[in-house]
């Protein structure tokens, strides 16, 4: 049963444009959102987070919209660079159950910035 | 920022050994540490919490006697793969809260372990 999704496995955009990525969770008990980012053969690094009693969170040039009704959150990159290029795994926290810690993972979405 | 290791990076092991891989955080301490296993192109699942002082949790379908976690102090966690077989390869990742404890939600990654069973 896979509570966090994310539905495009891979997304091209050219450089100085807007990326967009999605994911989609199922349990309404989810009360923390993080985006991570990957490269091969490493850990993922943290990017940005989102606490459910937020819509929006901005940090540079990277925008988390969270959508409570829709269970739906976005990643916005603007604008693109190259080394942008990597995977992106969203990961959803029940803090509430007091293991804050305890992440979700969606199947990640790759992302290749092109020139 | 703080850094979370592991040792070794990859492995190649026989069908039937021990492998064992170290977890570190270096510049602070961790009462919790997390692992995962990553199959390629898919998600970073959790195999189990590990406890400093106490037993690691382990989720769902994970053999705890396969796959042995000891989290010796407050900067170290090991996770044993045991009488490991083909299927065990895989990518190893662990992590800790960036408060050290349960209750933070944000997390650093150690590198992975990369681990192949011949």
């Amino acid at each position: 049963d896979q509570q966090v999704k994310q539905n495009s496995p891979s997304l091209s955009v050219q450089e100085g444009r807007i990326s967009i990525l999605n994911c989609d969770y199922t349990n309404s008990m989810f009360d923390y959102f993080l985006w991570y980012k990957k490269y091969p053969a490493e850990g993922p690094t943290f990017l940005i987070s989102i606490s459910s009693i937020k819509d929006k969170n901005e940090d540079g040039r990277f925008t988390v919209f969270l959508n409570k009704s829709a269970k739906h959150l976005s990643l916005h990159i603007v604008p693109s660079q190259p080394g942008d290029s990597a995977v992106y795994f969203c990961a959803a926290s029940l803090g509430n159950t007091g293991t804050a810690s305890k992440l979700t993972f969606g199947t990640g979405t790759r992302l290749q910035v092109t020139l | 920022g703080a850094v979370v290791s592991q040792h070794p990076s990859w492995v190649i092991c026989k069908s039937g050994t021990s492998v064992k891989i170290e977890c570190r955080s270096l510049d602070f301490q961790a009462t919790t540490m997390f692992w995962y296993r990553q199959f390629p192109k898919q998600s970073l699942m959790l195999m189990a919490t590990s406890n400093e002082g106490s037993k690691a949790t382990y989720e769902q379908g994970v053999e705890k006697d396969k796959f042995l976690i000891n989290h010796a102090s407050l900067t170290l966690s090991t996770l044993t793969v045991t009488s490991a077989h083909p299927e065990d390869s895989s990518f190893y990742i662990c992590s800790a809260p960036s408060l050290g404890g349960p209750y933070s939600y944000e997390q650093y990654f150690g590198p992975g372990t990369r681990l192949t069973v011949t």
